[in-house]
């Protein structure tokens, strides 16, 4: 069946950097986009990051930008995303999410996010 | 702050039907038909409910619709079920020069 799963969370000190991973079965990774989205303790969802079906193009809210990098490794069927300078407020659960497949021609989020993973608990602090 | 604005809280009675709001500017709710709506449990993932505005993906009940009116989308529930008790979340398109993707910030629905 279709399935995500993260891991690569934990407990990591403010300023230093953690790398998630979400491996993808039962679809054709490679054909497409993924998110990775986080919700903060009690907080709702935040959108993180996008990046295209080939990792051609990817996209970050201000939030994070400059500090996190979201990839993929298509051989692998493993979407990353490495967080540099994490701070307190990154503390949140991260999910990552499928986006469109490549073959539609719209933009990202046209057909929502489908499939979702368990989540993986990322802890900033001291 | 959130980028789109939802009501804290709506609630009815089994049988009933509610409708959650969610607002957002000509910049991304109104500026885009790629409204979708999802729907968490405690402590579960979130499930994708609507997108594009009104479509269903496969599996989910009929009773949830969607809509949107200017800047304002609104998700629909109808013949309300002890099961839809959750928060559920709207997300738009914000264009990809811009935000991205922005979220609101959340409806409790209580089934009461």
């Amino acid at each position: 069946q279709v399935q995500l799963v993260e891991s690569g969370g934990g407990v990591v000190q403010p300023g230093r950097s953690l790398r998630l991973s979400c491996a993808a079965s039962g679809f054709t990774f490679s054909s497409y986009g993924m998110h990775w989205v986080r919700q903060a303790p009690g907080k709702g969802l935040e959108w993180v990051a996008v990046i295209w079906y080939d990792g051609s193009n990817k996209y970050y809210a201000d939030s994070v930008k400059g500090r996190f990098t979201i990839s993929r490794d298509n051989s692998k069927n493993t979407l990353y995303l490495q967080m540099n300078s994490l701070r307190a407020e990154d503390t949140a659960v991260y999910y990552c999410a499928r986006d469109k497949p490549m073959w539609l021609r719209c933009p990202f989020l046209c057909t929502g996010m489908d499939v979702w993973g368990q989540g993986t608990t990322v802890t900033v602090s001291s | 702050q959130s980028a789109l604005t939802q009501p804290p809280s709506a609630s009815g009675s089994p049988g009933q039907s509610v409708t959650i709001s969610c607002t957002g500017t000509s910049s991304d709710v109104g500026g885009y038909n790629y409204v979708s709506w999802y729907q968490q449990h405690p402590g579960k993932a979130p499930k994708l409910m609507i997108y594009e505005v009104s479509k269903r993906p496969s599996g989910v009940p009929d009773r949830f619709s969607g809509s949107k009116s200017g800047n304002t989308a609104s998700l629909t529930v109808s013949g309300l079920q002890a099961e839809d008790e959750a928060d559920y979340y709207c997300s738009s398109y914000a264009g990809s020069n811009k935000l991205g993707v922005v979220f609101g910030g959340g409806t409790k629905l209580t089934v009461l």
